[in-house]
């Protein structure tokens, strides 16, 4: 079955700490795989994604994930967090072909304290 | 470029009532999404459409939820009659159809209280 497994369900960092958040997924096939971010009270947003090429992505307020296929996993850094990083982060996959609907993890709750 | 739109934010109903949400895609997206988000939990798929056909309605509750895009491009969600389980954020998304780059993009969410 195609799923999408968040190891972590609640962080709690000081500011510049560094972050990870654990991704694995089971999908059969090529996969494009995301990772989202929701400010308390705001929508979903797109913080980077993988289609295809160099494992390592680089996202918007210095994010990054790497993904390793052999491992199928996705994971999500940031060397240094900040208060303002304080949020749910969501990691999905889905399939190539256009219109393949995103299959979600549970989320990770990060909260930054400074 | 204007994003997803949905309406009402909010909605306070009793249980057994009905609600109905709706949503306005990106222009020009094909696809259209219906998630429901309950806290606590990663959004799930609930019915998928593609202009005006239905793609994937597998994990809709169809004995009270149903959904509709008539023309291929705004769409409204309906919860009829409604369970206090049903308390949750429904998402609309939309993206293009596109050989590759499949990336979805989100509504604000209309958030639901069923008491």
């Amino acid at each position: 079955a195609q799923s999408v497994s968040q190891h972590n369900h609640h962080v709690i960092l000081s500011e510049a700490a560094s972050l990870e958040l654990g991704c694995n997924y089971s999908y059969g096939g090529t996969v494009n795989l995301f990772w989202y971010v929701q400010y308390p009270g705001q929508h979903l947003q797109l913080l980077l994604k993988y289609f295809s090429g160099d494992p390592l992505v680089k996202g918007i307020k210095g994010f990054e994930a790497e993904f390793i296929k052999s491992k199928f996993s996705f994971n999500l850094r940031k060397p240094s967090v900040q208060w303002s990083d304080t949020a749910e982060y969501f990691c999905a996959v889905n399939g190539p072909q256009a219109g393949t609907a995103l299959i979600f993890g549970k989320g990770t709750t990060l909260s930054v304290s400074s | 470029e204007a994003g997803v739109a949905q309406s009402p934010r909010y909605k306070i109903i009793e249980k057994r009532q009905s609600v109905a949400f709706w949503c306005n895609p990106i222009s020009g997206h094909a696809t259209l999404y219906w998630y429901q988000q309950i806290l606590g939990q990663g959004p799930k798929l609930l019915i998928q459409f593609q202009n005006n056909g239905v793609v994937d309605d597998s994990q809709l509750p169809k004995d009270r939820f149903s959904a509709e895009r008539l023309k291929g491009v705004d769409s409204t969600l309906k919860i009829q009659p409604a369970k206090l389980e049903d308390s949750a954020v429904y998402l609309c998304a939309s993206s293009p159809r596109t050989a590759s780059g499949n990336t979805i993009y989100f509504g604000e969410g209309s958030w639901l209280t069923v008491v």
